[in-house]
Formats: C-alpha cells, sequence, structure tokens
C-alpha cells in the first residue's frame, strides 16, 4: 500500500521557469491538499479539494494553480517560479470527515534560483 | 480567526526524561484536535488525536487530553527515548470543514 506519493523529491527551478509538482493517493480518499513547510512557520495550506471535481483556495495560493485530474491524483504548477516559493511541498489526502486524520507525501524540496 | 500556538523549540532532553510540549488553541467551535509527528526528510503523521472535549489521545506511550476550559491539548511522555527525536505539529480541524490549521512545530532532541 503505497499510500500518497509525490513527484519529483527534489527540484531547482530558476526564476520564471515553470513546473508541475504530482501527487497520487491509493486510499480512495475524497479530499486532497497541497501544503507548503517553511522554517518556523508550521505547514500552510495552498489549495484543496474537497471532492473530485472541486477545487478551493487556502491560506497561500497567489502563484500557485491546481488540477483535481481524478479522484486519485491532484497536481500543483508553478507558472512562474519565484525565489519565494523555495520551500518543501507536501500533498495530503483525507477521507473528508470532520475528525479526519491527514495522510502526507514524503514532499519535494524545491529550491528556485 | 483559528490558530494552535505551540511551545517554541527547540527542546533538548536526555533519555528517560519527561517530556511536555504545550499546545493551545483558538477557542472557535468545537474542532478536532492532532498531534503530526515528522522524522528527518518524511512527511507528517499522525500521532495521536481527540474529537471532543475530555478525550485523551493515545499512542507509542504519548499522551494528551482534550481540554476544552483551558483550550489546550499538551503533549507528554513519561520517559522518551533517542528515536522520538522529531519535530512535533499540534493542529486543529473545524468541525464541518475541510482545514486543518498546523502550529509552527516544535523540534524535539532526545540525548543518549
Amino acid at each position: 500500500n503505497a499510500g500518497v506519493t509525490q513527484t519529483p523529491k527534489f527540484q531547482v527551478l530558476k526564476t520564471g521557469q515553470s513546473m508541475t509538482l504530482q501527487c497520487a493517493q491509493d486510499m480512495n480518499h475524497n479530499s486532497m491538499y497541497w501544503y507548503r513547510q517553511d522554517p518556523g512557520m508550521g505547514l500552510r495550506l495552498i489549495y484543496y479539494s474537497a471532492s473530485e471535481g472541486t477545487t478551493d483556495k487556502g491560506e497561500v495560493p497567489n502563484g500557485y494553480n491546481v488540477s483535481r485530474l481524478n479522484k486519485r491524483e491532484f497536481s500543483l504548477r508553478l507558472e512562474s517560479a519565484a525565489p519565494s516559493q523555495t520551500s518543501v511541498y507536501f500533498c495530503a489526502s483525507s477521507a473528508g470527515s470532520d475528525t479526519d486524520t491527514q495522510y502526507f507525501g514524503p514532499g519535494t524540496r524545491l529550491t528556485v534560483l | 480567526g483559528d490558530s494552535v500556538t505551540q511551545m517554541e523549540g527547540p527542546v533538548t532532553l536526555s533519555e528517560e526524561a519527561f517530556l511536555t510540549i504545550n499546545c493551545t488553541y483558538t477557542a472557535t467551535g468545537y474542532p478536532s484536535l492532532f498531534w503530526y509527528v515528522q522524522y528527518p526528510g518524511e512527511g507528517l503523521q499522525l500521532l495521536l488525536k481527540a474529537t471532543k472535549a475530555d478525550d485523551k489521545g493515545s499512542n507509542k506511550g504519548f499522551e494528551a487530553t482534550y481540554r476544552k476550559e483551558t483550550t489546550s491539548f499538551h503533549l507528554e511522555k513519561g520517559s522518551v527515548q533517542v528515536s522520538d527525536s522529531a519535530v512535533y505539529f499540534c493542529a486543529r480541524l473545524n468541525t464541518g470543514g475541510f482545514k486543518t490549521i498546523f502550529g509552527a512545530g516544535t523540534r524535539l532532541f532526545v540525548k543518549a
């Protein structure tokens, strides 16, 4: 059982380049999330998808777009990367109720030069 | 707005010492409360949770009690091990919501 998988694990971009972070879960979860983790700031929600076919902004959505491709997959796109987007990005999923545990992927470490 | 505040780290303890990591939350509604743990190079994983007032969550020797009167969910362990070295995150999830609010994290170092 793979749980939540993310690709790539590491990425270095130049300012202005674009890229897509991929996330997939095999737990048949309804809800999926993208977070960024920066030192001293915990995790901040970028976007989430409460169910297949829906996406909503989180706390820090500027500079990002998302696609809920199907129930399993939820991608995050940086259209024009900026140094402020240097961070560790985590994808997570949950069944979708308000007592639910979130299950996290291993993360993508992104550096924007 | 909703928030979670936890004690700043790092916390450094010797093996077998008693651990407390404080966590308080803003009292909006009746959230579910969680402690997640992050080991080096990995994503977060659930350590324990409590979904209503006075509930106690426990796992791997860690405990936390949902205290509505003090809006707290402090994490405790009676005897820490070197393998407990990690970053610990307190979190809340609002009733009917999808957004989990995380604290800033507390790094724990346990020395042999």
